[in-house]
């Protein structure tokens, strides 16, 4: 069955420093998301990207955070200077269209030090 | 008013019991509803989409109300597995699945 994956699945880094959290849709999907989670708390929306481009994105997704879509397969978000607040879970999640559930990756789980 | 409103419990309920958690949105125009439900540190797994006419997988069955919009959720014969976070999903037609805060199930032996 396919399924999204995550790389990694946790990540360490330093607060001020730049990390990217890497995803792989499903290969068909046209529609890719990311969300975080803070322990214990709701999932929360960061951005949508369709078409090679960001369609929506939440107030959380500052200029701090971008995302890629380089080579047609990957679907990576990077965080420029990390602070000890974006420690989360990361989930990346795809979807064909229309009004079609979305598929969640394992998640990346962040933390801030 | 939250574009999606959940109970977040927790419910605490006797193996065996059915247990029905419903799940308001804002938006008339919206489209497609599902539901997750997530395992503790784990990532959301679609549970079933609702439709129209409601459907019914096994021990879990799923309305809609369009004109009260609402969807539920009914679980019968609960057994203890079934002790997740439960997520309500609204698609309004967009590119963004609007998503509630989660009802937190939790059954006892």
């Amino acid at each position: 069955e396919p399924e999204v994956t995550q790389t990694p699945s946790h990540q360490v880094t330093q607060m001020g420093q730049e990390v990217i959290l890497r995803c792989v849709p499903i290969s068909n999907h046209l529609y890719f998301y990311w969300y975080r989670q803070i322990l214990g708390q709701k999932v929360e929306f960061l951005v949508s990207f369709y078409n090679n481009e960001i369609s929506e994105k939440s107030e959380i997704f500052d200029d701090q955070f971008s995302v890629e879509r380089p080579d047609g397969s990957n679907f990576t978000l990077k965080i420029r200077s990390t602070k000890l607040e974006d420690s989360a879970m990361y989930f990346c999640a795809s979807r064909v269209g229309g009004d079609t559930e979305a598929f969640f990756g394992q998640g990346t789980r962040l933390t801030v030090v | 008013r939250k574009e999606v409103e959940q109970d977040p419990g927790p419910f605490n309920v006797p193996e065996g019991a059915t247990v029905a958690f419903n799940c308001t949105y804002s938006n008339s125009a919206s489209q497609s509803f599902f539901w997750y439900r997530q395992d503790c540190r784990k990532e959301p797994k679609l549970l079933m989409s609702v439709y129209s006419s409601g459907n019914e997988d096994g021990r879990f069955t799923a309305q809609l109300n369009r004109a009260s919009q609402y969807i539920s959720l009914l679980i019968r014969d609960s057994k203890l597995s079934d002790s997740a976070t439960y997520l309500c999903v609204v698609n309004n037609g967009g590119y963004q699945l609007i998503w509630g805060a989660g009802t937190k199930l939790i059954i006892k032996p």
